[in-house]
């Protein structure tokens, strides 16, 4: 299973947009790449997957460069809301093999006023 | 409902004592999932379970044993368990099996091994 590499920390101000990279230098042909986001004392929740190049939604972008060895997750005019943890995973489950989500130590992001 | 409960919230218990954690979703899932987090650590995968059969045990110790009675509930039954077993549990479910399913996960039972 690909092991992943992220910042443990990141500070950042309110409005400001956040780019947290994650490397992945192991990844599999058929694995993709899955963030999550965990507030204190609650259930990691999930924000983005990505198999290449670029996927958008209404919390976040990914950005996937062609060699798939890292992803960065973009978060636009961040607010004191999106204070948490992220986790970046990578994993597939395929034919029977194990292929299960494998947290990573995650990046604290900590935004101020 | 895309929402996966458990219970109770907080859960302290003696090393002597048996007690179970309770995972419930109605979204239809038929893969679900036990996580054990330390404070300030990333969530461990426990175990796994697919279209209600025990699909994976990460070499979890037998004084935790679960249980799928139905696709929509997830018993984790404790017997014996020492201090360091004390931590949150989470309860986690998704369409299928794998990693590119999105996982919905519960609120974490807070439990206390004294």
């Amino acid at each position: 299973l690909a092991k992943t590499t992220q910042p443990i920390s990141m500070d950042s101000y309110e409005g400001q947009e956040v780019n947290i990279t994650c490397s992945h230098n192991n990844i599999a042909t058929n694995d993709y790449i899955t963030w999550y986001q965990q507030f204190p004392s609650q259930g990691p929740r999930f924000i983005i997957q990505g198999y290449k190049t670029k996927v958008t939604n209404e919390v976040a972008s990914l950005f996937i460069p062609a060699d798939r060895k890292s992803s960065t997750l973009s978060l636009p005019r961040v607010s004191l809301s999106d204070t948490a943890v992220y986790y970046c995973l990578v994993g597939v489950e395929y034919g029977g093999s194990q292929g299960n989500l494998i947290f990573g130590k995650g990046t604290k992001l900590s935004v101020k006023p | 409902d895309t929402e996966v409960t458990q219970t109770p919230k907080h859960l302290v218990m003696g090393m002597t004592n048996k007690k179970s954690l309770k995972c419930e979703q109605h979204m239809g899932h038929r893969a679900m999932y036990w996580y054990k987090q330390k404070a300030k650590k990333p969530p461990e995968l426990m175990f796994v379970y697919s279209y209600e059969k025990l699909s994976i045990n990460e070499s979890v110790p037998s004084r935790f044993s679960p249980e799928c009675p139905n696709s929509s509930l997830l018993n984790l039954h404790l017997h014996a368990l020492q201090p360091e077993d004390s931590a949150l549990y989470l309860c986690a479910s998704s369409q299928e099996r794998g990693a590119y399913n999105e996982q919905f996960f519960g609120p974490g039972t807070r439990l206390t091994v004294l």
